[in-house]
């Protein structure tokens, strides 16, 4: 079935470091990812859509400047978390569609973001 | 605009006994609707969906859900529950007639815990 690879799985870091989270698509091409956010045991807020090849839609509230979404390929999405600061600490999940509708959202097994 | 509602936060079933999760949906068109299950720190993984057709559908793992159009509900089933069956549970919903917004609408989701 169609797999989804994220990594990294948790990241520790200081304040003001950014963060890069990878989203791939191993089996199949990804038209369009998307980019959730977790608080725990909450359900999945979602950040933002990205098509490949072009800008990234964001929802109401999310920072674009803050969240930064790249989906240059139809097998990678990266999510970087610029000057991270504790109140971004999270888990962070992104989930894949590929080309063909009805198909599920594949999801990626998620990133447990800490920032001290 | 669609929306999904999870009216148990915690349910608990004895190993063996059937389980219920519920869902009940809304949205303006048809809808594609979907269950998933989360286990601790990990994404979110298929279970099954609805898009047309026979209005009980099997998916993973022994479950399935029955799609009921009068009361707007998709509950998941399990005939007889295992204690590995303990975790998160989402219900989702997307609007087959918005097929270019293919976003989802995720429940608040439901824990579910299987007594041994």
């Amino acid at each position: 079935g169609a797999v989804v690879s994220q990594h990294p799985s948790w990241v520790i870091c200081k304040s003001g470091t950014s963060v890069k989270i990878e989203c791939r698509s191993l089996d199949f091409q990804a038209t369009t990812m998307f980019w959730y956010r977790q608080f725990p045991k909450q359900s999945l807020m979602l950040m933002a859509t990205s098509n490949e090849g072009s800008k990234a839609t964001y929802e109401q509230g999310v920072e674009k400047d803050k969240f930064l979404i790249n989906h240059a390929s139809l097998t990678l999405s990266t999510l970087t978390v610029t000057s991270a600061h504790p109140e971004d600490s999270s888990f962070y999940i992104c989930s894949a569609y590929g080309s063909q509708g009805n198909q599920p959202q594949h999801f990626g097994d998620g990133t447990r973001l800490s920032i001290l | 605009a669609q929306s999904v509602a999870q009216p148990e936060d915690q349910v608990n079933v004895a190993e063996g006994n059937p389980l219920t999760v519920k869902c009940t949906y809304s949205v303006s068109g048809n809808p594609y609707l979907f269950w998933y299950v989360q286990y601790p720190n990990r994404g979110l993984q298929f279970l099954l969906k609805y898009i047309t057709g026979d209005n009980l559908v099997k998916g993973s793992y022994g479950f399935e859900a029955e799609f009921n159009k009068s009361q707007t509900s998709f509950h998941l089933k399990k005939p007889s529950a295992l204690v590995s069956d303990s975790a998160l549970y989402f219900c989702a919903v997307r609007d087959m007639d918005r097929s270019s917004a293919r976003q989802l609408t995720f429940g608040s989701g439901t824990q579910l815990t299987v007594l041994p």
